[in-house]
């Protein structure tokens, strides 16, 4: 069965700091992984996901399978990043294109 | 444009009420899941529809729970003789097509709190 592990709840760092959030997963196939962040009050929206390579608000994450990772990274923090992320992973395998969560990591920047 | 909005936002709701979660996805979109979100946890996979159709329902803890989305626009999920152990977040989520690639949108969830 697929999935998705964020071994941290909470994770501290100060403004200016460098920031990895983990993502571990378990899938034999070939995954889409994805980065989604909650911001305080405001809905669940897309970060990044792996297929687009893309850096989005400093953020980046590169899949790595041989360790089945997809770690987010920032090198300076900001206070605005303070926030819920989450790690998600859709299996190929799968036809009903459903997204499986990790518990999510709370980061919090301090000024 | 408009996001997926979902009403209501807050549902209390006393054990063994029936109790019904309503979902408005982005125009167009033809893919509408719904997901369980308990405290502390992650999205849980309920249900998917493809328009009118619900093509899994394989997440729905139990027969108590029940989606339609009758016309392939708003979905309803209905969840009867409500339980403490129902109490989490409901999210409902809509993407353009269906496949691979494709992003989810998030609506702002319905919280349920069943006494």
């Amino acid at each position: 069965a697929q999935r998705v592990t964020q071994p941290e709840k909470l994770l501290s760092v100060f403004k200016g700091a460098p920031v990895e959030l983990k993502c571990n997963y378990s899938y034999s196939g070939s995954p889409e992984l994805f980065w989604y962040v909650q911001y305080s009050r405001q809905r669940l929206q897309l970060l990044l996901r792996h297929i687009s390579r893309e850096s989005i608000k400093g953020f980046t994450a590169d899949l790595n399978k041989g360790e089945t990772s997809f770690h987010l990274k920032k090198p300076f923090a900001q206070e605005e990043d303070s926030a819920m992320y989450y790690c998600a992973l859709r299996a190929h395998m799968d036809s009903n294109y459903q997204l499986i969560w990790g518990a999510g990591t709370k980061l919090i920047i301090k000024p | 444009g408009a996001g997926v909005s979902q009403s209501p936002r807050y549902k209390v709701a006393k054990r063994g009420q029936d109790v019904a979660l309503r979902c408005d996805p982005i125009s167009g979109h033809v893919s509408l899941f719904w997901y369980q979100q308990a405290l502390g946890q992650g999205p849980e996979f309920l249900t998917y529809f493809q328009n009118e159709a619900q093509l899994d329902k394989s997440g729905l803890p139990s027969d108590r729970f029940f989606a339609e989305r009758p016309e392939g626009s708003v979905s309803t999920l209905k969840i009867q003789r409500t339980q403490q152990e129902d109490s989490a977040v409901y999210l409902c989520a809509s993407s353009l097509r269906f496949g691979f690639g494709e992003t989810q949108y998030f609506g702002p969830g319905t919280r349920l709190l069943v006494l």
